[in-house]
C-alpha cells in the first residue's frame, strides 16, 4: 500500500458545485497534513495545513478522520479558477510524503 | 512568496553530461528539499538538508547528489545524467524548525535528458 493515496480523478463539475477529494494516509502515527494546489506546469502551492481535526478557509475545509486514516478536502461553490491539481502529503518521521494528486475541472 | 529561486528554469542536456540544478532562498531557512515531479509519481523527495554541510538522502536519491556549502544555496547535481532522470525539479524550504512544518515550493526546473 501506498503511503499517502488520492483518486486521481479527474473530477469534472460545474460551477457552483460542492465537490470532495479524500487522501488515505498508512501511517497512523501522522500528526500534520497538508493541501497544495497545483496549476499545470507550476510549482504547489501550499492551500491549507491541518494539525488537528480540521481546518477551513474560505470555501474550502479539510476534515481529518484518524480512525479511518483519512483527510478529506470539500470545495464549496466551485469556481472556474478552482480547476487545478490538488496534492495532499503528511509527514513520515522528517519526510513529507505526498499523494499523487486529483485532478479538478470545473465548468461552466 | 517564499522568496525561492531556482536556475536554470529549463535545461536540455545530453546523456553522460553533467548537470548541476541551483537552488537560492533569500530568508536564511535552515530546511530545504530537493524534489522530482513525473506523471504517476507525483513529488518524491530526492534529498534534503537541514543545515549548513548537513544532508541526507530521501526516496529517489541514486544517481544525485547535494551539496550546502551556505545556509541561502543548495546544489543538485546528476553526475552523469540519464534519460530516466528527465522530469521536473522542485526545491522547497520549510520555515519551521523541523519534521512537521510547511514546505514552499520553488518555481521549478524542467529538465530534459536526451
Amino acid at each position: 500500500r501506498k503511503e499517502v493515496e488520492q483518486d486521481p480523478g479527474p473530477f469534472n463539475v460545474p460551477e457552483g458545485a460542492t465537490v470532495a477529494f479524500n487522501c488515505t494516509y498508512s501511517n497512523s502515527a501522522s500528526q500534520s497534513f497538508f493541501w497544495y494546489r497545483q496549476d499545470c506546469r507550476k510549482e504547489p502551492k501550499l492551500l491549507m495545513s491541518v494539525y488537528s481535526s480540521g481546518n477551513e478557509d474560505g470555501r474550502f475545509t479539510a476534515q481529518l478522520n484518524r480512525a479511518s486514516q483519512y483527510i478529506s478536502l470539500l470545495i464549496r461553490d466551485s469556481k472556474l479558477s478552482d480547476s487545478a491539481t490538488y496534492l495532499c502529503g503528511t509527514y513520515n518521521t522528517d519526510k513529507l510524503i505526498f499523494g499523487t494528486g486529483t485532478r479538478l475541472q470545473v465548468f461552466p | 512568496d517564499a522568496g525561492i529561486t531556482q536556475s536554470p528554469r529549463h535545461k536540455v542536456t545530453e546523456t553522460g553530461t553533467p548537470v548541476t540544478l541551483r537552488c537560492h532562498q533569500t530568508e536564511n531557512h535552515r530546511y530545504m528539499y530537493w524534489y522530482r515531479q513525473d506523471p504517476g509519481h507525483g513529488l518524491r523527495l530526492i534529498h534534503y538538508s537541514y543545515g549548513v554541510k548537513d544532508t541526507d538522502k530521501g526516496e529517489v536519491s541514486d544517481g544525485y547528489s547535494v551539496s550546502r556549502s551556505k545556509t541561502e544555496d543548495f546544489l543538485l547535481t546528476l553526475e552523469s545524467a540519464t534519460s530516466s532522470q528527465t522530469s521536473v525539479y522542485f526545491c522547497a524550504i520549510s520555515r519551521g524548525t523541523g519534521f512537521t512544518d510547511t514546505q514552499y515550493f520553488g518555481p521549478g526546473t524542467r529538465l530534459t535528458v536526451l
